[in-house]
């Protein structure tokens, strides 16, 4: 099935480090969304986004609508041990009935 | 508030068997989407189900199926379990509107042997 384009696949951080992830498609959304999924653990979600160009902070992740409509960014500043996961993005396209489109994910490591 | 809740956390099938997997969606919530898991992969739309409805499956086979109660809990059913059935199984639920996202539940691993 259709699926978003979330980039990097996978991260090597060091703690303190910022790090950013995003998802692109080529089709428009209305809706982005993003997870956190911890080994053994369902996804919990982040932040939720509804507004192109909306900016949107929890604690210190900041994630953004992109003003096309077409993606959207996450960003983690000054990273820690807990930090370490898989993040989603997901996306909601107009009249889809609340079908997510979700990416593939990007896994957090940290470095030894 | 209780989350989702999903059993059991762990299943074990041999090829062939079939396989009944539980949620409970957050109290209020009326609709229940299952998703599948490989190991190390993405998310895989399952099922949809709304106000004891089916609403959308994803591409799966008919082997697979479920039903939601008037209670709006759910049942994932998988038939004649192959080994490729091997999974995490996530349950979450939403209230209605589009600024409702999805809450999920830690999931059913399933092995088949």
């Amino acid at each position: 099935g259709q699926q978003l384009n979330q980039s990097p696949q996978s991260m090597f951080i060091q703690e303190g480090e910022d790090v950013s992830m995003n998802c692109t498609s080529s089709s428009i959304f209305n809706t982005w969304l993003w997870y956190k999924q911890d080994p053994g653990e369902g996804p919990v979600l982040l932040i939720a986004l509804y507004k192109a160009g909306e900016l949107t902070s929890n604690g210190r992740l900041t994630a953004q609508f992109g003003i096309t409509r077409k993606d959207s960014f996450l960003n983690i500043s000054a990273s820690i041990p807990s930090d370490v996961g898989i993040y989603f993005c997901a996306g909601l396209m107009m009249d889809s009935n609340y079908q997510l489109i979700w990416g593939a994910g990007t896994k957090l490591i940290i470095k030894p | 508030e209780a989350g989702v809740t999903q059993s059991p956390t762990h299943l074990i099938k041999t090829r062939g068997q079939q396989a009944t997997l539980r949620c409970s969606p957050i109290s209020g919530h009326t609709s229940v989407y299952w998703y599948q898991q490989a190991l190390g992969l993405g998310l895989q739309f399952l099922l949809w189900y709304d106000e004891g409805e089916e609403r959308n499956r994803g591409n799966f086979p008919p082997r697979f199926s479920g039903r939601q109660f008037p209670n709006y809990s759910s049942e994932l059913n998988v038939n004649a379990l192959e080994l490729e059935d091997s999974a995490l199984y996530l349950c979450a639920s939403r209230l209605g509107g589009r600024h409702s996202p999805l809450h999920f539940g830690n999931g059913t691993r399933l092995t088949v042997t």
